[in-house]
């Protein structure tokens, strides 16, 4: 069974850094490229950055360019996601997804004073 | 960017009854590989997302068959053929053909 973990959540004021991790099981976690996707209070889905299997590319909107980076270990199974100079639109649960295939269950940020 | 949107926003139907729900993209969804990446998603209340369908028209796994989806390369319709309980929250299409991915604002179903 597919199974995605995420951990790291929280509140944290604006400007400040987060790393959110998600610990994968089920599958070959070596074989598919992860993508982190966000949702907002009531509001709908975003995409929030992609790797591939390698780890080799990764791809953003230019909502979070320059502020996020999403990594991965494939030794330990587990997908990363860096979250630097945060703001208050940045509040929201986000999902770590099997390509959006499956999905974690999510962890909730917060980002306010 | 693509822009999908969803009609109707919300929709009430009830049990055993049909429901459809369209997505209209503002470029073609067809790939070069002779692909649609067109997905759509269910989240219940209260919890994750799920795959119900991928590439237009291909039924996720343990999705049950009263879920359908047809389409061409702009315009698609999810159909949801006797309404059950279990259907309820909110639907999103989606993308995947080329960055940033984006999705639909979404649609609501609830029941009579």
């Amino acid at each position: 069974e597919v199974q995605l973990v995420e951990s790291g959540g929280g509140l944290v004021q604006p400007g400040r850094s987060l790393k959110l991790s998600c610990v994968a099981s089920g599958f070959t976690f070596n074989n598919y490229w992860m993508t982190w996707i966000r949702q907002a209070p009531g509001k709908g889905l975003e995409w929030v950055a992609s790797i591939t299997n390698t780890g080799g590319s990764t791809y953003y909107p230019d909502s979070v360019k320059g502020r996020f980076t999403i990594s991965r270990d494939n030794a330990k199974s587990t997908l990363y996601l860096q979250m630097n100079s945060l703001r208050s639109e940045d509040t929201a649960t986000y999902y770590c997804t099997r390509a959006t295939y499956y999905w974690g269950q999510g962890v909730m940020v917060t980002v306010s004073s | 960017d693509i822009v999908l949107t969803q009609a109707p926003l919300s929709v009430s139907v009830t049990p055993g009854e049909s429901a459809s729900i369209s997505c209209r993209s503002s470029k073609s969804l067809l790939s070069s590989k002779g692909i649609t990446s067109l997905y759509w998603y269910l989240q219940r209340p209260g919890k994750s997302p799920q795959l119900l369908i991928y590439q237009m028209s291909n039924l996720a796994s343990g999705v049950p068959d009263r879920f359908s989806s047809s389409g061409s390369e702009t315009d698609f319709t999810l159909k949801i053929s006797k309404v059950e309980t279990e259907d309820v929250g909110v639907y999103y299409c989606g993308h995947r053909l080329e960055y940033p991915n984006t999705f639909g604002a979404g649609t609501k179903l609830e029941l009579k």
